[in-house]
């Protein structure tokens, strides 16, 4: 167990509804991470945020937002659903600001969008 | 458990056999380069790391070798065994970033 939580395991939605995904990290973890996992892109990083702000930015979508609440745990939110969002998203959590080597992930969220 | 389904390169090993998985990488300026284990259902799990200004570390069992002459990066698994069989991950630390590469499934026969 990597001590990051990650609610729900699986999400099934149509197109174009919004939903959440729930991520709860590693105790005293100041950063979490979102990534993307589809068939055929690989683990894609979306997001970083650092106790509660902003941090870094990757491929992610401008449908797609997320935050950092003041008790650290983060939601991404993922709007206007297409079948291509489709992916398991994995959290991750350390605990510097930067991206530690050692990025501990959760067991992910399967959206299906159909 | 879930398998994650990707279209992936795959190593068929026996088992107690050394394993060798590589991975190219793009970025001259990363500073750290990374191999990750998923197993079926789980998400990523560190397994070792290794700095730009080495070329080679080593880890219980696991060697990771870095050569940025031609940007490879590999990972060596002594005496595979059957907990092994996963989707292994290089990733390159890049402006703060974990860049991961597209994973190699190990199959490990008994």
């Amino acid at each position: 167990d990597s001590g990051v939580t990650q609610t729900p395991k699986h999400l099934i939605t149509a197109t174009g509804q919004r939903v959440t995904l729930r991520c709860s990290p590693r105790s005293g973890d100041l950063s979490v991470y979102w990534y993307q996992q589809s068939l055929d892109q690989g683990l894609q990083f979306l997001i970083q945020y650092y106790n509660g702000e902003e941090r870094a930015k990757g491929n992610i979508l401008e449908r797609f937002s997320a935050q950092q609440f003041p008790d650290l745990h983060s939601e991404l939110n993922l709007s206007s659903l297409e079948l291509g969002d489709s992916a398991l998203y994995f959290c991750a959590s350390s605990v510097r600001t930067s991206t530690d080597t050692e990025a501990f992930f959760g067991q992910g969220t399967r959206l299906t969008v159909v | 458990g879930e398998s994650v389904g990707l279209h992936l390169p795959t190593l068929s090993v026996q088992e107690g056999d050394n394993s060798i998985i590589n991975c190219a990488y793009s970025n001259s300026a990363s500073d750290y380069f990374i191999w990750y284990k998923q197993e079926s259902g789980k998400g990523p799990q560190f397994i070792i790391d290794i700095r730009s200004n080495m070329d080679k570390r080593q880890g219980q069992r696991v060697t990771v070798l870095l050569n940025k002459t031609v940007k490879h990066l590999s990972l060596q698994i002594a005496a595979t065994q059957p907990g092994d069989s996963a989707v292994y991950f290089c990733a390159e630390r890049s402006l703060g970033n974990l860049i991961f590469g597209k994973g190699t499934k190990l199959s490990v026969k008994p």
